[in-house]
């Protein structure tokens, strides 16, 4: 069974463009979280989709923005891209129910700003 | 206001000595913790969970110890295995939402 997979693996950007990461969670999860992680931290939340619809948002400025589309898949995008925006990516689906929380991670998306 | 802190940033260990991973919470609202383990250039892989209204889980090797009271929570391995050398986040979530909140993680590293 494929896991969650993640696309683009690496990516290098110039400040003020915008990027789009995708996400392709396994099959039959119909929830999809994005993290932003920065060296030497843990995993920061930015967005939760669940069947399309968004269900949480992290403490990220308007500049991030996500989708989820009627297969699941999902988009991140970020506009006018900072320096600090510099971080891996990663999405994780989860097949939810009573008492299932764990979430599968893919292998993420390195995105550099210069 | 960091609501999971792992303190230690690294932990060294012998082969089949056992390793003991810390974490601590601040928000009594969490229902639920999990340990992940992640290798360079891999997301995060789950290894064992544990909800708010027990204090022990086990699955082979690692156990996860919840103590309430002192909002503390650990992950006992044993025996150690060179394979487990990684980073290992702590984190944990309320039923109302979803959102996973991450410690900043451990690096463990097995020595042969």
């Amino acid at each position: 069974d494929a896991g969650v997979t993640q696309s683009p693996t690496h990516l290098i950007k110039t400040r003020g463009q915008h990027v789009t990461l995708r996400c392709s969670p396994i099959s039959g999860h119909k929830s999809v979280s994005w993290y932003q992680q920065v060296l030497g931290q843990g995993p920061q939340f930015i967005f939760q989709y669940y069947e399309k619809e968004e269900r949480g948002r992290g403490n990220f400025p308007d500049r991030f923005s996500a989708r989820q589309f009627p297969n699941y898949s999902s988009e991140l995008n970020v506009n006018a891209l900072l320096l600090g925006d510099s971080a891996l990516y990663l999405c994780a689906s989860s097949l939810e129910g009573q008492g299932i929380y764990e979430q599968y991670f893919g292998p993420g998306t390195r995105l550099t700003v210069t | 206001d960091q609501q999971v802190k792992q303190n230690s940033p690294s932990l060294s260990v012998q082969e089949g000595r056992i390793s003991i991973l810390n974490c601590d919470y601040t928000n009594s609202m969490f229902d639920y913790f999990l340990w992940y383990k992640k290798y360079p250039a891999e997301g995060p892989t789950f290894l064992i969970s544990i909800s708010s209204i027990k204090d022990k889980n086990e699955d082979g090797r690692f156990t996860v110890f919840l103590n309430k009271s002192a909002k503390h929570l650990s992950l006992h391995i044993v025996p150690s295995q060179p394979g487990d050398s990684a980073v290992y986040f702590c984190a944990a979530l309320m039923d109302s939402n979803y959102q996973l909140i991450w410690g900043a993680g451990t690096k463990l590293i097995i020595k042969p």
